[in-house]
């Protein structure tokens, strides 16, 4: 257990719903990520946080995606007008120096 | 930009044999790598990293890897594995405080 834990950890969901996700990291860390793992396929990157500030976003992160992290606590990714191909595993992770440490994910299924 | 190559999508090995997961990456300035398991379900545990220094690591579970600047890789190995090592492995690289690049994943399938 790395202390990073995300709400909902299963989320079934019709195409066109909105959705959204909550990571609540680790107290110390101040770099938050988010990532999606397609099946058979290594994370890919969406976004990055330091403290309260996203930092960076992925191409991948489309207008229909968006998070937050208020008061550089949890964060919240939402995505609008969900398609098929938005089904996947969405990653919360949390960096130490360099090394991050990653929540249990939330399987979204979008049908 | 960076990349890692995973050469191999999936390893079948039997129960006390050694085994080699290989991991090939490409940067145009000093990396940090990094090992993860994940099993089914499950998020990202991470195995070892490599930061600095020695470029022998060790890890969790009896695992251990091998940084080569020269060839650019990042072999993942263990002596003799276990029925609970079955998982996949994913390698990966970051440039500091930065977002992880990963590989495509090894399938680690191990028989009794």
């Amino acid at each position: 257990d790395t202390g990073v834990s995300q709400d909902p950890r299963h989320k079934i969901t019709k195409r066109g719903q909105n959705v959204t996700f909550r990571c609540d990291p680790i107290s110390e860390h101040n770099r938050l990520y988010w990532y999606r793992q397609t099946l058979g396929q290594g994370p890919e990157f969406l976004t990055y946080f330091q403290n309260e500030a996203q930092l960076e976003k992925s191409r991948l992160l489309s207008d229909r995606f968006s998070a937050e992290r208020p008061k550089g606590s949890f964060s919240t990714l939402e995505i609008q007008r969900t398609e098929q191909g938005d089904s996947a595993m969405y990653l919360c992770a949390c960096g130490g120096n360099y090394e991050q440490y990653f929540g249990p994910g939330t399987r979204l299924t979008v049908t | 930009a960076q990349s890692v190559t995973q050469l191999d999508s999936q390893v079948p090995v039997f129960e006390e044999a050694p085994v080699e997961l290989r991991c090939n990456y490409s940067s145009s300035v000093s990396v940090y790598l990094f090992w993860y398991v994940q099993y089914p379900n499950q998020g990202l545990q991470l195995l070892l990293k490599y930061l600095s220094g020695s470029t022998l690591v060790k890890g969790i579970n009896g695992f251990e890897a091998e940084f080569n600047k020269s060839q650019t890789s990042f072999h993942l190995r263990k002596p003799s594995v276990h029925i609970s090592d079955t998982a996949e492995y994913f390698c990966a690289v970051s440039e500091g405080a930065q977002k992880l690049v990963f590989g495509q994943g090894t399938r680690l399938t191990i028989n009794p």
